[in-house]
């Protein structure tokens, strides 16, 4: 049961690219959520969707955008990178609903770097 | 707002002492929901605890355990014991509708 996985694992941008990075989760969770990590601030809600098709925005949402198209991917783009999103990134899943099902499981992480 | 608040930044015990991490919490709701998640230094994030605002009962699982006070809007964990590979970062996090983290507190456990 591989759970959550991130793609790629690490990254070297220069400023102005875009990349897209893939989240795939295999435990058929409804909800998927992406976060950043940055030193000293815990981790950080970009985005997260509630189901097929829905996103969100969460608390720093800007200069990113995601995509829901299949239950168990959930796509993190950023059109033109910039220094600051240098961060680590992590998607996590979980059910709907309370009770235990609202556990979020993690992937490993993407470490991006823009220069 | 929600807002979790991890005063310790960083903790040094050595092999077999007990260490509390403590955290802090403000929310309007009433309910909500309390994890704590440990981080070691692999990178991963790794699932500890959950517990929900009605649900105030102590939690012990071999050495570690957690102590749920409303009053004092805390939710601190206690390792007994501690142990080398204790060592990482504890992150604790609330969430109503979504999940907020405080900050982290990076505990190392000296041999």
């Amino acid at each position: 049961n591989a759970g959550v996985t991130q793609t790629p694992k690490f990254r070297v941008l220069k400023t102005g690219q875009s990349m897209t990075l893939l989240c795939a989760q295999d435990m058929n969770h409804e909800y998927m959520y992406w976060y950043r990590q940055d030193p000293g601030m815990g981790l950080r809600l970009i985005h997260y969707s509630v189901g097929e098709g829905t996103t969100a925005k969460g608390e720093v949402p800007d200069g990113y955008n995601v995509s829901r198209l299949k239950k168990q991917n959930f796509l993190l783009g950023l059109e033109s990178a910039a220094p600051s999103q240098t961060s680590v990134y992590f998607c996590a899943s979980s059910y709907s609903g309370g009770g235990s099902k609202n556990i979020q499981y993690f992937g490993a992480g993407t470490r991006l770097s823009v220069l | 707002a929600q807002k979790v608040t991890q005063a310790q930044t960083e903790i040094s015990v050595v092999e077999k002492e007990d260490v509390t991490l403590d955290c802090v919490y403000e929310t309007r709701d009433t309910t909500y929901y309390l994890f704590w998640y440990k981080q070691p230094p692999s990178g991963e994030l790794v699932f500890l605890i959950r517990r929900n605002s009605f649900d105030e009962q102590n939690e012990i699982s071999g050495r570690y355990s957690w102590n749920f006070q409303k009053s004092t809007s805390s939710f601190n964990f206690t390792i007994t014991a501690s142990q080398v590979v204790d060592s990482a970062v504890y992150f604790c996090a609330l969430k109503r509708n979504d999940m907020r983290f405080g900050a982290g507190t990076r505990l190392t456990v000296k041999p």
